[in-house]
Order: C-alpha cells, then structure tokens, then sequence
C-alpha cells in the first residue's frame, strides 16, 4: 500500500480564498483523522471519521472550517474563507481498529500558507 | 487523557543509546504509553506502546515504572536518523483513537 496520500503537499493562498485539502487513507482503514500543526500551538486533533462518518470535530477552529469524508478512500478538509492565521502543516492519519493497539499512519501533510 | 511532562530536548551520541524519559504521574488504571516520533518536515509515526509491562519492538523498547508513573523510551544504537520529536502520549485504550500530542522531545543525534 502506498500509505497516506495527501494533495497538494504545497498551497500557498491569498486571504479570503477557499482551499481544499485532500486525502485518501490507507485501503480497509476505519478511521481517518485531520490534524494541524503549527509552531505556537503545536499538533492537534481538528476532527476524525469512523466509518465516513464524523465522530468528534470539537477541534475544529470555527466555522470556516469543514470536512467531509463521501467514501471510504477520501477525504476533504475546506477553508473558506482563508485567512493568514490557517498557515499551518496539514496532516491527514488513518488507523485500523479501534482499541489499545490504535497505530496511525500519517500522511505527509500539506504545508498551507494564507498570505 | 492524563498529562505528560517530557523534556523539551536532549543529545545522543551516535552508536549509543537514547534514554527517553516520560513522566505521567496522574496516569489512570486503563490508560495506555504510547510513544510516537517526528522526523523533520515528515508526518508522525507510530514507535510502541504499553499498559503495565515493558514492551520491545524492531524500534525501541519501553520501559514502564511499576507504579506506571513514568516510562522510559529506549532506543538501543542511535543513528542520526532517529533526530526527531519523540511523544509521549497516554490515553485510554479504547477511546476513538483520539491522540492527543503535547510538546514532546526534540532528540538531537550527533556524529
């Protein structure tokens, strides 16, 4: 299996414009996850799917943000509008099972700077 | 989740080995070490995990206090491919897989 698979690895945007992050977990994965990752704030848990469906997205930051996930292989995290402070490293995980032994793979991530 | 302290950064000379030290202190009787690590400008990945006893993977071995307050994460030869963020992170072992990763260690390898 090639992995996670993250689109674009790069996205360099002008505040107040939509952008779309994309992800195709590992094949068989029932959980997905979106996470952020910035200098000041660190790595953190915007939102996870089980099963395509959205289980917690109490880390999403407000409303201009949103994820969907349609099918098993992909996933969508938009921002709409941007703004600079989004900048940030984008990292997609997927992971098997639930339980103790909950490996997550992670994806690459997509570096996003809102200028 | 209980919380972690961690050291923010320590050196290791090549060949030798990396003493991770992980301190959970207010840690509950079914939450689990789970220890992850960031190599530069990569995602994260998975090195072990564990409840009560020590643990030894093809990456590292962990070692957990009897009391389970702190571990340690040991990786046995150092390279300075295994320069990277080590976390620390203890969760209950079935709860939606939520990770949630604190400040971590910045492990420096040096030649």
């Amino acid at each position: 299996d090639a992995g996670v698979i993250q689109s674009p690895r790069h996205e360099v945007t002008e505040m107040g414009q939509e952008v779309t992050l994309r992800c195709k977990p590992i094949s068989g994965h029932d959980y997905l996850f979106w996470y952020r990752q910035t200098m000041m704030r660190g790595l953190e848990l915007l939102i996870y799917f089980n099963n395509n469906v959205p289980i917690d997205d109490s880390g999403m930051p407000e409303d201009r943000f949103s994820a969907k996930m349609p099918n098993a292989s992909f996933s969508t995290l938009k921002i709409q509008p941007s703004e600079p402070r989004d900048s940030a490293v984008y990292f997609c995980a997927s992971s098997l099972l639930a339980g103790p032994y909950n490996e997550q793979f992670f994806g690459p991530g997509t570096r996003l700077t809102v200028l | 989740d209980a919380k972690t302290t961690q050291p923010t950064s320590m050196d290791c000379a090549e060949g030798r080995a990396a003493n991770l030290p992980c301190n959970h202190s207010t840690i509950s009787g079914n939450e689990y070490v789970y220890w992850y690590r960031q190599i530069h400008s990569q995602g994260p990945q998975y090195i072990i995990h564990g409840l009560k006893n020590n643990e030894t993977n093809e990456m590292a071995s962990l070692i957990i206090t009897e009391d389970r307050k702190s571990s340690t994460l040991i990786l046995p030869h150092a390279t300075l491919r295994d320069t990277a963020v080590y976390y620390c992170i203890v969760r209950v072992g079935n709860a939606g897989n939520m990770l949630t990763f604190g400040g971590g260690t910045r492990l420096m390898v040096k030649p």
